[in-house]
């Protein structure tokens, strides 16, 4: 079993849709960060979080550490927010063989069609 | 700051051949991060380095990988000799702190032929 799992794998939405990606995670964690990446592109930090909720512009992300899940939802979205969204959490130091460095989860690939 | 610069953007290389890929991380940060990405595995991470001093190679496939840290501001992943299974995506990523945001860099595009 992974370590990190994200759903759905793939997600195909129309523009202005309200768009949820969920990360559910099995190991205790210091933080859990979200990125983007675009096809062919690099990858960009969208936010870190180890509780609570953030919001940039029309991304929110929320995590709940007792239940070892994470949201990211995307208002409004628009064609240019396809990409691939990737979840990572950082294990709390000394877990396993990582020495707490961020476990990948195999990301969530959107298409927003106009 | 122009964020974590990478070179080359792309290598194609034949097989056998050494490869250098170069990472020049964002000032000030103290750790330094090389992942390798393919379809089949996802991103994983290579070696990391906090000032300049490697703290876990773990993840360095075998004898062929090598990264060095000379100073605050490069670093080098050499593969030597490069095999068709080393084609991959090569990124660099650099942070403040070892749990932090980790900023990437574009990428390095490796194919061995």
């Amino acid at each position: 079993k992974n370590e990190v799992e994200q759903s759905p794998q793939n997600l195909t939405a129309q523009e202005g849709e309200f768009i949820t990606i969920n990360c559910s995670y099995s190991v205790g964690i210091s933080a859990l960060h979200w990125l983007q990446q675009h096809p062919g592109g690099g990858i960009v930090s969208l936010f870190m979080l180890s509780s609570g909720k953030k919001k940039h512009g029309r991304l929110i992300a929320t995590i709940n550490i007792q239940e070892k899940h994470s949201s990211l939802h995307i208002t409004a979205s628009h064609p240019r927010d396809s990409a691939v969204y990737i979840c990572a959490v950082f294990p709390r130091m000394n877990y396993g063989g990582s020495q707490g460095n961020l476990i990948f989860g195999k990301g969530t690939k959107l298409s927003v069609k106009p | 700051d122009a964020g974590v610069i990478q070179s080359p953007r792309h290598e194609v290389t034949e097989m056998g051949q050494e490869v250098t890929l170069r990472c020049k991380p964002i000032s000030g940060h103290d750790y330094l991060f090389w992942y390798r990405q393919t379809m089949m595995r996802g991103l994983e991470l290579l070696i990391y380095f906090n000032n300049n001093v490697p703290i876990d190679d773990s993840g360095m496939p075998e004898d062929r990988f090598s990264a060095k840290m000379p100073n605050a501001s490069f670093s080098t992943l050499k593969i030597q000799p490069s095999e068709p299974r080393d084609s991959a995506v090569y990124f660099c990523a650099s942070s403040l702190s070892r749990v932090n945001e980790q900023f990437f860099g574009p990428g390095t595009r490796l194919t061995v032929l």
